[in-house]
């Protein structure tokens, strides 16, 4: 799976967009961008996922480079309950089995 | 929510003995796995499994064995629990829609004394 580099913390103001990015450069082109958030000791959340066609769900927006070495996770209104970790991982759906989190980033969402 | 309970939520044990975490579904879903994560990192695979009986091992396998007997049920065993084995441990699925996206359980927080 190809490595992603995430920055360890970002603030977001209560009602702001947060944009979240991440960097694959490396990523191949049968792997799939997925996001993962985790609050506070709870399980990881599923957030959302996109091979090279921008996604938007009931959470959020996935937006990804024409070239695929990067992506952008967006929070359209945050709230304080989007404090979280925020994962994001490159996988391809033969190895989405092995799921490789790293440190993520912390957001934090203030008043 | 996709149906994943784990069980027990909390145990404290000592050091030498044998522990079984639980984790269930109720959505017949194929594919099951086992994580463990300790302060400042993100989640490391130890087992996961495709099928009944059907496992294999993760980057964090030694000194964990796991069993699937049956669909609903993934068991995670450490033999003989060790310190370093103190982790918060979660259980997940992956969805049956092909896309592979997981789900996760509560989690079990174990402590080894």
């Amino acid at each position: 799976d190809a490595k992603t580099t995430q920055p360890p913390s970002m603030d977001c103001a209560e009602g702001r967009a947060a944009n979240l990015p991440c960097n694959h450069s490396t990523i191949s082109g049968n792997e799939y961008v997925y996001w993962y958030r985790q609050i506070h000791s709870q399980g990881p959340q599923y957030i959302i996922h996109g091979l090279k066609n921008n996604e938007t769900n009931e959470m959020a927006s996935l937006i990804i480079t024409e070239d695929r070495k990067s992506s952008t996770l967006i929070l359209p209104h945050a709230t304080l309950r989007d404090t979280a970790v925020y994962y994001c991982i490159a996988a391809d759906t033969g190895t989405a089995s092995k799921l490789t989190f790293g440190t993520g980033t912390r957001l934090q969402v203030t008043l | 929510d996709a149906g994943i309970t784990q069980s027990p939520r909390h145990k404290v044990t000592e050091t030498g003995t044998p522990v079984t975490l639980r984790c269930h579904q109720t959505e017949n879903h194929r594919y099951m796995y086992w994580y463990r994560q300790d302060p400042g990192h993100g989640l490391r695979l130890i087992h996961y499994s495709y099928g009944v009986k059907d496992t294999d091992k993760g980057e964090v396998s030694d000194g964990y064995s796991v069993s699937r007997s049956k669909t609903e049920d993934f068991l995670l065993t450490l033999e003989s629990a060790t310190s370093s084995q103190t982790s918060v441990y979660f259980c997940a699925i992956n969805s049956n829609r092909g896309s592979y996206e997981q789900y996760f359980g509560p989690g079990t927080r174990l402590t080894v004394t």
